[in-house]
Parts: C-alpha cells; sequence; structure tokens
C-alpha cells in the first residue's frame, strides 16, 4: 500500500521568503503522479501542482515549484516569494490508477503553512 | 459552470440517524469520488465511481453506501451515525485517467 509522509506539522515564514514543505512516499509502482494541493481556512481543495513519475524535470507553476528526487522517494514543495495569500494547509498526494482508469489519491497529512506580514 | 456542488455545508446528526449528502458536477465528468477529512489529516477516499451504475468502495466504507444512477449525481448515504463519522466529507469529479480532480466545498458533519 502507498504512503505519504508530511513530516513538518507546521511552519511560519515571513512575507516574500521562501519556504520549502517537506514530502516523501512510499510505492513499488513505476509509474505514478503526485500533487501538492493547498487548503485555505475556506476549506476548498485547490490543485498547486502536478508532477508526472516518468517525467525527470522538475515542474514548475510561477511561484511554485518542486524538487522531484524518484529514487529517495521525495517531492518537496518550494514556495518563492510567499504571500499573506499562501497561508493554509498543504497536502502532497500520490495517485495510482485503480480499477478501470478511477484514481487513487493517498494523501499526507498535512503542513500548516503560515505567512507572517 | 458550477463544477461541484455539495449540500448541505453543515449537518449535526444524533447518533442513530441517516442522512445523505448531495454532489453534483455540471462538467459530465465519468469519474467521481467521496472523501472524508478527519480533523488534523489528510483525505480520505470512502468510495468512487467510474460512471453511471458503477461504483466501487475506497480505502474507508464501512457505515456508507452510494449510488450513481446519472452521470451527474453521486449521493453518499449515512446509514445509523456513530461519533467516529464526524468529519469533513468531500466529493470530488475528473474525466479521464490522469486529470486534476475537482473538489466541492465540503460538508462539515457531527455527530453527537
Amino acid at each position: 500500500a502507498q504512503t505519504v509522509t508530511q513530516s513538518q506539522p507546521e511552519m511560519s515564514v515571513q512575507e516574500a521568503e521562501t519556504v520549502t514543505l517537506s514530502c516523501t512516499y512510499d510505492t513499488s509502482e513505476s509509474n505514478y503522479y503526485l500533487f501538492w494541493y493547498k487548503q485555505p481556512p475556506s476549506r476548498q481543495m485547490i490543485l498547486v501542482i502536478r508532477q508526472e513519475a516518468y517525467k525527470q524535470q522538475n515542474a514548475t507553476e510561477n511561484r511554485f515549484s518542486v524538487n522531484f528526487q524518484k529514487a529517495a522517494k521525495s517531492f518537496s514543495l518550494k514556495i518563492s516569494d510567499s504571500q499573506l495569500g499562501d497561508t493554509a494547509m498543504y497536502f502532497c498526494a500520490f495517485m495510482s490508477l485503480i480499477i478501470q482508469g478511477a484514481q487513487k489519491l493517498v494523501f499526507g497529512q498535512g503542513t500548516r503553512l503560515t505567512i507572517n506580514p | 459552470n458550477a463544477g461541484v456542488t455539495q449540500t448541505p455545508k453543515f449537518r449535526i446528526l444524533k447518533i442513530g440517524q441517516s442522512m445523505t449528502l448531495q454532489c453534483t458536477q455540471d462538467m459530465n465528468h465519468n469519474y467521481m469520488y467521496w472523501y472524508r477529512q478527519d480533523p488534523g489529516m489528510g483525505l480520505k477516499l470512502i468510495y468512487y465511481s467510474v460512471g453511471a451504475g458503477i461504483t466501487d468502495k475506497g480505502e474507508v466504507p464501512n457505515g456508507y453506501n452510494v449510488s450513481r444512477s446519472t452521470t451527474e449525481d453521486f449521493p453518499l448515504r449515512l446509514e445509523l451515525a456513530a461519533p467516529s463519522q464526524t468529519s469533513v466529507y468531500f466529493c470530488a469529479s475528473t474525466y479521464g485517467q490522469i486529470n486534476e480532480q475537482y473538489f466541492g466545498p465540503g460538508t462539515r458533519l457531527t455527530v453527537t
């Protein structure tokens, strides 16, 4: 069974700083996808970034980038020039395909990130 | 498009009561999912559906039932509510195998 571990329950940085959130996972599969989701106080789950395991290049979306180390099964999220609106819970998620192409998302426990003014 | 909508937003149940959480999507997605999120935890898959008439169990299905009579709707039924079912419930949908899941706003359920 796949597991996802986020070892930092809480983090806090000053606005405009760079912050890195850690995530490790365990799987025997070779073809899978990894995601970072953001959950602000509104509770809405918002996709931040995704990474296909077969791609060696790290994904980037504006101020968000990942450091994907497949051999180490590590998938960290870097937020550059952090903004007050980045304050949220961040979840790392592993996706594999199950029956008839449906997705199985396994989530980590989350990291609560606070951006201070 | 409204995306994925869920009703109600909040609900308090007494032990042993039953209720149905509604989920509707207007994006013509074939795959739909139900998750629960316990306090301080990530989401766990309860049930999923690959299309109308086809459903299957996820990681934590006990105490729940689902049906999928149309592409748009995927209701989650709680029978004999228990305090362990106190949680936030999210519905999600996606089109195709590897596309992003779109989440609804969630339903906060308390069983006392």
